[in-house]
């Protein structure tokens, strides 16, 4: 079945420490890519997102992700984190042969230690 | 600001109960959509919408139907619950362009008993 796969479930890192989140897709066509986040208690809300252009894409609160479009993924990045970053983060994709259909993956809870 | 005001946060309801969950949005999106939130399946899309009275089935939409009579507004209907779908159920919207984010609600916990 076409999806979106994210790497990990869970990951634990300390303050400071760099992060990178995996997310692949399976749509062969053309596909808009995002990647929202979750904060305890909060509604998703958009990070970043890739329609075309420069492949490597940066949002909100120090975040980029890379669209690699031979390997289908679009990795979330951060350089540095913050216990404030605490949140579980979503890959979400539109294939466009698709029309409008907004397609999750699993999400990727984050805990970040301070 | 987008709002997408979804009717309830916390619904109890009983097996075989007939549920309907509410969602309304203020920036005239043609776009709306359903999910369900389960721990580590992440939002599994149930049905969409991309005008008045059309629908699409999502990934996962047996069990629940769907009506929008008016643009702004998007309704969930359960036909007859079960303890399966209990979850957290969110409501989303969005232009007809492609181009650009999905907004969604503060979602409804449902708890089938």
């Amino acid at each position: 079945a076409q999806s979106v796969s994210q790497h990990n479930h869970h990951v634990i890192l300390s303050e400071a420490a760099s992060l990178e989140l995996g997310c692949n897709y399976s749509y062969g066509g053309t596909v808009n890519l995002f990647w929202y986040v979750q904060y305890p208690g909060q509604h998703l809300q958009l990070l970043l997102k890739y329609f075309s252009g420069d492949p490597l894409v940066k949002g909100i609160k120090g975040f980029e992700a890379e669209f690699i479009k031979s390997k289908f993924s679009f990795n979330l990045r951060k350089p540095s984190v913050q216990w404030s970053d605490t949140a579980e983060y979503f890959c979400a994709v539109i294939p466009m042969e698709y029309g409008n259909k907004l397609v999750f993956g699993a999400g990727t809870i984050l805990r970040v230690k301070s | 600001d987008v709002k997408v005001t979804q009717s309830s946060r916390y619904l109890v309801k009983r097996t075989g109960e007939k549920v309907f969950l509410e969602c309304v949005q203020d920036m005239d999106h043609e776009n709306m959509f359903w999910y369900r939130q389960d721990p580590g399946l992440g939002l599994r899309l149930i049905y969409f919408s991309y005008d008045v009275k059309m629908k699409e089935k999502g990934d996962i939409p047996e069990g629940y139907s769907v009506s929008r009579e008016k643009k702004e507004r998007f309704s969930l209907i359960l036909e007859s619950a079960s303890t399966n779908q209990t979850s957290m159920y969110l409501c989303a919207s969005s232009s007809a362009d492609s181009n650009t984010e999905a907004f969604f609600g503060q979602g409804t916990r449902l708890t089938v008993v």
